[in-house]
């Protein structure tokens, strides 16, 4: 399976601040998904890129997937509490390996 | 809730034990994943089991062992436990196929005394 890196490995914001993380790869990706894991809880899916460039959006977030397919990247308008928790990202393959997650720390 | 149940939630161990956690597939999902996720680190893949065969191992020894039977339904073996093996195993059900969204249980945290 295709490992991925994720940067940073944490970062607090104050409610009302943006947030962004990123997704790297040496190698090129057929699709990235995003996952979320509250505290003390189990990932949940986000969304699934495929597309060179291709951009999502779902209310405050912003997911992009990279031209050349190697990156992507999730961006919190706004954070709100409710955002706390850690933001995965996972090539799709036969398997999925995440990356190591940026945890989110929000500051109300 | 996502439809796929794992047992137990909770459960201590001794080193050198052997410990074998359950997980229901969601319905109509054929592909159970295992995972293992340390505190503070992300889901480490150990294997994948698609139609009753393993089709995938992550870096971990022979001692982690799975099985999927007829319903989809999955076993996550571990022998001869260590102390480093103390995490939360967490099982995520699919379909087949590189388009299709995991669907994660709530996990077994494994303590290893």
């Amino acid at each position: 399976g295709q490992q991925v890196m994720q940067i940073p490995q944490y970062q607090h914001v104050q409610e009302g601040e943006d947030f962004t993380t990123y997704c790297n790869s040496s190698t090129t990706l057929s699709n990235i998904q995003w996952y979320k894991q509250r505290p003390g809880g189990h990932p949940v899916f986000l969304i699934q890129l495929v597309k060179s460039g291709e951009v999502k959006k779902q209310k405050r977030l912003t997911f992009q997937f990279g031209e050349a397919k190697k990156n992507s990247s999730l961006h919190i308008t706004a954070t709100q509490t409710t955002d706390v928790g850690t933001y995965f990202c996972a090539p799709r393959g036969n398997d999925m390996r995440f990356g190591a997650g940026t945890r989110l720390t929000v500051k109300p | 809730e996502t439809g796929v149940t794992q047992s137990p939630t909770h459960l201590i161990k001794t080193r050198g034990q052997q410990v074998t956690l359950r997980c229901s597939s969601q319905s109509g999902h054929n592909t159970v994943s295992w995972y293992q996720q340390a505190l503070g680190q992300g889901p480490q893949f150990i294997f994948q089991y698609y139609r009753e065969e393993e089709n995938g191992r992550g870096n971990f020894p022979p001692r982690f062992s799975g099985l999927q039977f007829p319903n989809y339904s999955s076993e996550l073996n571990v022998n001869a436990l260590e102390l480093d093996d103390s995490a939360l195993y967490l099982c995520a059900s699919s379909l087949a196929g590189r388009a299709t969204e995991a669907f994660f249980g709530q996990g077994t945290r494994l303590t290893v005394v």
